[in-house]
Protein backbone atom coordinates (compact mmCIF):
# COMPACT_ATOMS: atom_id res chain seq x y z
CA UNK A 1 0.00 0.00 0.00
CA UNK A 2 1.40 3.47 -0.78
CA UNK A 3 2.09 5.75 2.36
CA UNK A 4 4.34 7.99 3.97
CA UNK A 5 6.38 5.57 6.89
CA UNK A 6 7.90 7.49 9.86
CA UNK A 7 10.54 5.69 11.99
CA UNK A 8 11.00 5.60 14.83
CA UNK A 9 7.94 6.26 16.40
CA UNK A 10 9.30 6.95 20.03
CA UNK A 11 12.65 7.86 20.43
CA UNK A 12 14.85 9.07 23.52
CA UNK A 13 17.47 11.05 23.74
CA UNK A 14 20.09 12.57 26.21
CA UNK A 15 20.59 16.09 26.02
CA UNK A 16 23.68 17.11 23.66
CA UNK A 17 22.87 14.24 21.56
CA UNK A 18 21.93 14.69 17.64
CA UNK A 19 19.06 12.34 16.51
CA UNK A 20 17.90 11.51 13.00
CA UNK A 21 14.13 11.07 12.39
CA UNK A 22 12.96 8.86 9.31
CA UNK A 23 10.81 9.66 6.63
CA UNK A 24 9.89 7.23 3.35
CA UNK A 25 7.34 7.55 1.20
CA UNK A 26 6.27 5.12 -1.57
CA UNK A 27 3.89 8.14 -2.99
CA UNK A 28 5.83 9.07 -6.13
CA UNK A 29 5.14 12.49 -4.63
CA UNK A 30 8.27 15.13 -5.36
CA UNK A 31 7.60 17.76 -2.35
CA UNK A 32 8.19 16.12 1.41
CA UNK A 33 7.28 18.83 4.33
CA UNK A 34 8.66 17.99 8.35
CA UNK A 35 6.56 19.68 11.14
CA UNK A 36 6.41 19.78 14.41
CA UNK A 37 3.29 19.78 17.15
CA UNK A 38 3.93 20.61 20.56
CA UNK A 39 0.60 20.92 22.68
CA UNK A 40 -1.61 24.12 22.24
CA UNK A 41 0.38 24.68 19.29
CA UNK A 42 -0.91 24.10 15.70
CA UNK A 43 1.72 22.56 12.85
CA UNK A 44 4.62 24.09 12.64
CA UNK A 45 6.94 24.10 9.20
CA UNK A 46 10.43 23.00 9.72
CA UNK A 47 11.49 21.94 6.45
CA UNK A 48 10.31 21.20 2.96
CA UNK A 49 11.75 19.86 -0.11
CA UNK A 50 10.00 20.76 -3.57
CA UNK A 51 12.52 18.56 -5.46
CA UNK A 52 15.04 15.97 -4.82
CA UNK A 53 18.61 17.70 -3.46
CA UNK A 54 16.76 20.74 -2.77
CA UNK A 55 15.23 21.99 0.29
CA UNK A 56 14.05 25.58 1.91
CA UNK A 57 13.80 26.70 5.94
CA UNK A 58 10.25 26.80 7.24
CA UNK A 59 9.08 28.55 10.14
CA UNK A 60 11.34 26.90 13.15
CA UNK A 61 14.61 25.57 11.38
CA UNK A 62 16.93 26.48 13.78
CA UNK A 63 18.40 23.81 15.32
CA UNK A 64 17.45 21.06 12.68
CA UNK A 65 18.99 19.53 9.52
CA UNK A 66 17.85 17.48 6.37
CA UNK A 67 18.77 16.05 2.98
CA UNK A 68 17.05 14.99 0.07
CA UNK A 69 19.16 12.78 -1.50
CA UNK A 70 16.35 10.14 -2.61
CA UNK A 71 12.73 11.37 -3.64
CA UNK A 72 11.15 8.83 -1.36
CA UNK A 73 13.62 9.55 1.78
CA UNK A 74 13.32 13.35 3.77
CA UNK A 75 15.32 12.16 6.90
CA UNK A 76 15.28 15.31 9.61
CA UNK A 77 18.44 15.45 11.98
CA UNK A 78 17.33 17.21 15.64
CA UNK A 79 20.47 18.29 16.14
CA UNK A 80 22.06 19.73 19.59
CA UNK A 81 21.54 22.87 19.17
CA UNK A 82 17.54 22.78 19.09
CA UNK A 83 16.74 24.07 22.80
CA UNK A 84 13.82 22.60 22.81
CA UNK A 85 13.54 19.42 20.83
CA UNK A 86 11.19 17.27 22.73
CA UNK A 87 7.82 17.76 20.50
CA UNK A 88 5.64 15.41 18.64
CA UNK A 89 7.40 15.58 14.83
CA UNK A 90 5.07 14.89 11.91
CA UNK A 91 6.56 14.23 7.90
CA UNK A 92 4.08 15.13 5.07
CA UNK A 93 4.08 14.88 1.11
CA UNK A 94 2.14 16.29 -1.08
CA UNK A 95 0.18 16.41 -4.24
CA UNK A 96 -2.57 18.61 -5.50
CA UNK A 97 -2.33 21.04 -2.69
CA UNK A 98 -3.47 18.08 -0.13
CA UNK A 99 -0.64 16.82 2.62
CA UNK A 100 -0.57 12.79 3.25
CA UNK A 101 1.19 12.53 6.63
CA UNK A 102 2.80 10.00 8.32
CA UNK A 103 1.58 8.71 11.83
CA UNK A 104 4.63 10.99 13.36
CA UNK A 105 7.64 10.41 15.75
CA UNK A 106 7.60 11.00 19.64
CA UNK A 107 11.40 12.91 20.71
CA UNK A 108 11.75 13.09 24.40
CA UNK A 109 14.94 14.84 25.31
CA UNK A 110 15.67 13.37 28.64
CA UNK B 1 2.27 36.80 13.80
CA UNK B 2 -0.59 34.15 13.33
CA UNK B 3 -1.63 33.95 10.05
CA UNK B 4 -4.33 31.39 10.49
CA UNK B 5 -6.17 31.45 13.99
CA UNK B 6 -8.83 29.21 15.38
CA UNK B 7 -9.99 31.43 18.38
CA UNK B 8 -11.97 28.08 20.03
CA UNK B 9 -9.30 25.79 21.50
CA UNK B 10 -12.74 23.03 21.86
CA UNK B 11 -15.92 22.75 21.35
CA UNK B 12 -18.74 20.13 22.49
CA UNK B 13 -21.83 19.12 21.05
CA UNK B 14 -24.77 16.54 21.28
CA UNK B 15 -24.62 13.34 18.61
CA UNK B 16 -26.75 14.58 16.26
CA UNK B 17 -26.91 17.98 16.12
CA UNK B 18 -24.14 20.36 13.75
CA UNK B 19 -20.53 21.16 14.73
CA UNK B 20 -19.30 24.04 13.83
CA UNK B 21 -15.64 24.89 13.75
CA UNK B 22 -14.17 28.78 12.89
CA UNK B 23 -11.22 29.66 11.43
CA UNK B 24 -9.79 33.29 10.40
CA UNK B 25 -6.91 34.43 8.52
CA UNK B 26 -4.86 37.64 8.04
CA UNK B 27 -3.35 36.95 4.68
CA UNK B 28 -5.09 37.99 1.87
CA UNK B 29 -2.72 35.92 0.02
CA UNK B 30 -4.14 32.48 0.67
CA UNK B 31 -5.98 30.92 -2.07
CA UNK B 32 -6.57 27.44 -0.95
CA UNK B 33 -7.90 26.23 2.15
CA UNK B 34 -8.10 22.82 4.27
CA UNK B 35 -9.39 20.93 7.32
CA UNK B 36 -7.69 18.01 8.85
CA UNK B 37 -8.61 15.69 11.64
CA UNK B 38 -6.29 14.83 13.56
CA UNK B 39 -6.76 11.73 16.57
CA UNK B 40 -4.12 11.57 19.47
CA UNK B 41 -0.33 10.26 18.16
CA UNK B 42 -1.47 9.51 15.06
CA UNK B 43 -0.91 11.76 11.74
CA UNK B 44 -3.44 14.80 10.97
CA UNK B 45 -5.73 13.50 7.72
CA UNK B 46 -7.06 15.30 4.90
CA UNK B 47 -11.01 15.79 5.54
CA UNK B 48 -11.77 18.85 3.15
CA UNK B 49 -10.79 21.48 0.86
CA UNK B 50 -12.06 24.69 -0.93
CA UNK B 51 -10.60 27.41 -3.67
CA UNK B 52 -10.49 31.04 -2.90
CA UNK B 53 -12.99 30.71 -6.42
CA UNK B 54 -15.84 29.13 -4.22
CA UNK B 55 -17.46 30.00 -1.61
CA UNK B 56 -19.43 26.25 -0.42
CA UNK B 57 -17.75 22.77 -0.63
CA UNK B 58 -19.61 19.70 0.96
CA UNK B 59 -18.88 16.26 0.89
CA UNK B 60 -21.24 13.72 2.52
CA UNK B 61 -21.32 15.60 6.34
CA UNK B 62 -18.64 17.82 5.87
CA UNK B 63 -19.14 21.24 4.39
CA UNK B 64 -16.95 24.12 4.64
CA UNK B 65 -17.84 27.87 4.03
CA UNK B 66 -15.57 30.42 2.80
CA UNK B 67 -16.22 34.05 3.34
CA UNK B 68 -13.42 36.05 1.52
CA UNK B 69 -14.47 39.55 2.63
CA UNK B 70 -14.12 38.33 6.29
CA UNK B 71 -11.58 36.42 5.91
CA UNK B 72 -13.11 33.38 7.42
CA UNK B 73 -14.27 29.65 7.13
CA UNK B 74 -16.07 27.48 8.46
CA UNK B 75 -16.30 23.66 8.84
CA UNK B 76 -19.96 22.02 9.36
CA UNK B 77 -20.42 18.62 10.48
CA UNK B 78 -24.35 17.47 10.43
CA UNK B 79 -24.84 15.05 11.93
CA UNK B 80 -22.27 14.95 14.34
CA UNK B 81 -21.22 11.22 15.46
CA UNK B 82 -18.98 10.40 18.43
CA UNK B 83 -16.20 9.08 16.10
CA UNK B 84 -15.99 12.60 15.08
CA UNK B 85 -14.11 13.47 18.07
CA UNK B 86 -10.79 14.72 17.54
CA UNK B 87 -8.67 17.94 16.83
CA UNK B 88 -9.82 19.80 13.67
CA UNK B 89 -6.89 22.02 12.21
CA UNK B 90 -7.53 24.45 10.05
CA UNK B 91 -4.74 25.15 6.67
CA UNK B 92 -3.88 27.85 4.19
CA UNK B 93 -1.52 27.87 1.66
CA UNK B 94 -0.95 30.76 -0.86
CA UNK B 95 -0.39 28.84 -3.61
CA UNK B 96 -0.27 31.33 -6.83
CA UNK B 97 2.24 33.17 -4.80
CA UNK B 98 4.39 30.36 -3.72
CA UNK B 99 4.88 28.95 -7.44
CA UNK B 100 2.44 26.06 -6.39
CA UNK B 101 4.17 25.03 -3.37
CA UNK B 102 1.85 23.36 -0.88
CA UNK B 103 3.53 25.16 2.31
CA UNK B 104 0.35 25.43 4.26
CA UNK B 105 0.04 27.44 7.69
CA UNK B 106 -1.84 25.61 10.44
CA UNK B 107 -4.11 27.27 12.78
CA UNK B 108 -3.63 25.86 16.55
CA UNK B 109 -6.51 23.43 16.25
CA UNK B 110 -9.60 23.07 17.88
CA UNK B 111 -10.75 19.97 19.96
CA UNK B 112 -14.36 18.02 18.98
CA UNK B 113 -16.15 15.96 21.75
CA UNK B 114 -19.20 15.00 20.37
CA UNK B 115 -21.18 13.30 23.21
CA UNK B 116 -23.67 10.22 22.36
Amino acid sequence: DGGITQSPKYLFRKEGQNVTLSCEQNLNHDAMYWYRQDPGQGLRLIYYSQIVNDFQKGDIAEGYSVSREKKESFPLTVTSAQKNPTAFYLCASSISGELFFGEGSRLTVL
Amino acid sequence: DQQVKQNSPSLSVQEGRISILNCDYTNSMFDYFLWYKKYPAEGPTFLISISSIKDKNEDGRFTVFLNKSAKHLSLHIVPSQPGDSAVYFCAASARVSQGGSEKLVFGKGTKLTVNP
